[in-house]
């Protein structure tokens, strides 16, 4: 089951520079999509959303493009600091009608950032 | 800043044993949810609750899980007879409603 797909296990970023983390998906009946950092030991940290009838969602350094025609989906860091550094998560889900999202999640991208 | 909190950090446990792990969600949340994480593997999704019921579960969610909301603030999840693949790490989360859940720090099963 690779619904939701971060080919990419890790990359590592000058401190400064764009992070620039990819994801794709398969399943058309996802309607939100999620970005989630996880630093060891620790559970998984919300960072941002998109709904899928939105291309582009922007919260400070953080700013998410979807692209629904490839089934893509990418999170931009910009500048990228050392803190960033982190195992990041893209997620998606599909309302089911009760309130509740059940959200798929990628493997994860292990983002560096060098000082 | 609210948060969920789970107890406990940390469980061993002998296969065929019962546990229960704890989560204290946020506290104007209405709904929540149960996850897992298996060393190097993706998390992946158990059951979510909202107004006292299971609202979905996953099929890895079988008869020997259950969860429970005993009062205002625990939320509960319990594995009747433990084995050894269900060591994993375990997360809570919740949320007010919407697609974003909040997590919390996990608590680590260890079956032997």
């Amino acid at each position: 089951d690779q619904q939701v797909k971060q080919n990419s296990p890790s990359l590592s970023v000058q401190e400064g520079r764009i992070s620039i983390l990819n994801c794709d998906y398969t399943n058309s009946m996802f309607d939100y999509f999620l970005w989630y950092k996880k630093y060891p030991a620790e559970g998984p940290t919300f960072l941002i959303s998109i709904s899928s009838i939105k291309d582009k969602n922007e919260d400070g350094r953080f700013t998410v493009f979807l692209n629904k025609s490839a089934k893509h989906l990418s999170l931009h860091i910009v500048p990228s600091q050392p803190g960033d550094s982190a195992v990041y998560f893209c997620a998606a889900s599909a309302y089911s009608g009760a309130g509740s999202y059940q959200l798929t999640f990628g493997k994860g991208t292990k983002l560096s950032v060098i000082p | 800043e609210p948060e969920v909190t789970q107890t406990p950090s940390h469980q061993v446990t002998q296969m065929g044993q019962e546990v229960i792990l704890r989560c204290v969600p946020i506290s104007n949340h209405l709904y929540f949810y149960w996850y897992r994480q298996i060393l190097g593997q993706k998390v992946e999704f158990l059951v979510s609750f909202y107004n006292n019921e299971i609202s979905e579960k996953s099929e890895i969610f079988d008869d020997q899980f259950s969860v429970e909301r005993p009062d205002g603030s625990n939320f509960t999840l319990k594995i009747r007879s433990t084995k050894l693949e269900d060591s994993a790490m375990y997360f809570c989360a919740s949320s007010g409603g919407g697609p974003a859940a909040f997590f919390g720090q996990g608590t680590r099963l260890t079956v032997v």
